[in-house]
C-alpha cells in the first residue's frame, strides 16, 4: 500500500523567487518511483519530473529540481526563478516498479505573484 | 511523442442517458490504461485500471456496472457512464503507460479530460 501526504494547500511565491513543495509518502514496495505532477487551469495534467527510488541523485529539469531522502520518505520540489506560468495545482505521486498505478497526494496550489 | 487524447472534452446530457468517453494514445502503445474521475479542487481518485484484452480492474467502491470500460486495442480505452445521474458529474481524466522497446515505462501519460454535466 502507499500513501502520499501533502502538507500544504495553497503556497504562493513571488516572480523570480524560489519555492519548495513538500511530500512525504510511505510505500510497502522495494523498488518504487516518485513524480510531480502540475496541473494548471486547464486541468491538463504534465509530467514536471521523476526520481527513480534507486538512484541517490536528485532529479532536474531545467528550474524544476528535487530533495529526495530516502529515509525519511521526502520527496520536495523546489522551482527556481519561478515565472507565471508555473502557478498551478502541482501533485505529487508515487508508484511502484511492478505496477503501473500511481498514489497521488492531495496537491498544493502554488501562485505566482507578479 | 506520448500523447493522450479523450473524446469529448465536454459534454452535457440528460438523466438516464448514457454516455461514452474515448482515450487514445496517438503515438504510442499503450499497455495499461487508466481512469480517474476528479472532484473540484481536489486530487484525482483512481476508478479502474484497463489493460489491453482483458476485463478492466475497479478500485473498491466503483460501480463496473455503472461505469463501462473497454480497452479494445493498444490504443483505445472506452469509459460509459450508463444510466448517467447528476452525482456522476465530474471531471473524467485517463492516462496511459507506454511499452517502448519491449519495456514498459512506469509513468503515466494523461489525457486532457472530459468534463461530463448531467442534468
Amino acid at each position: 500500500a502507499q500513501t502520499v501526504t501533502q502538507s500544504q494547500p495553497e503556497m504562493s511565491v513571488q516572480e523570480a523567487e524560489t519555492v519548495t513543495l513538500s511530500c512525504t509518502y510511505d510505500t510497502s514496495e522495494s523498488d518504487y518511483y516518485l513524480f510531480w505532477y502540475k496541473q494548471p487551469p486547464s486541468r491538463q495534467m504534465i509530467l514536471v519530473i521523476r526520481q527513480e527510488a534507486y538512484k541517490q541523485q536528485n532529479a532536474t529539469e531545467n528550474r524544476f529540481s528535487v530533495n529526495f531522502q530516502k529515509a525519511a520518505k521526502s520527496f520536495s520540489l523546489k522551482i527556481s526563478d519561478s515565472q507565471l506560468g508555473d502557478a498551478a495545482m502541482y501533485f505529487c505521486a508515487s508508484g511502484g516498479a511492478g505496477s503501473y498505478q500511481l498514489t497521488f497526494g492531495k496537491g498544493t496550489k502554488l501562485s505566482v505573484i507578479p | 511523442g506520448a500523447v493522450v487524447s479523450q473524446h469529448p472534452s465536454w459534454v452535457i446530457c440528460k438523466s438516464g442517458t448514457s454516455v461514452k468517453i474515448e482515450c487514445r494514445s496517438l503515438d504510442f502503445q499503450a499497455t495499461t490504461m487508466f481512469w480517474y474521475r476528479q472532484f473540484p479542487k481536489q486530487s484525482l481518485m483512481l476508478m479502474a485500471t484497463s489493460n489491453e484484452g482483458s476485463k478492466a480492474t475497479y478500485e473498491q467502491g466503483v460501480e463496473k456496472d455503472k461505469f463501462l470500460i473497454n480497452h479494445a486495442s493498444l490504443t483505445l480505452s472506452t469509459l460509459t457512464v450508463t444510466s448517467a445521474h447528476p452525482e456522476d458529474s465530474s471531471f473524467y481524466i485517463c492516462s496511459a503507460s507506454r511499452i517502448l522497446a519491449g519495456v514498459t515505462y512506469n509513468e503515466q501519460f494523461f489525457g486532457p479530460g472530459t468534463r461530463l454535466t448531467v442534468l
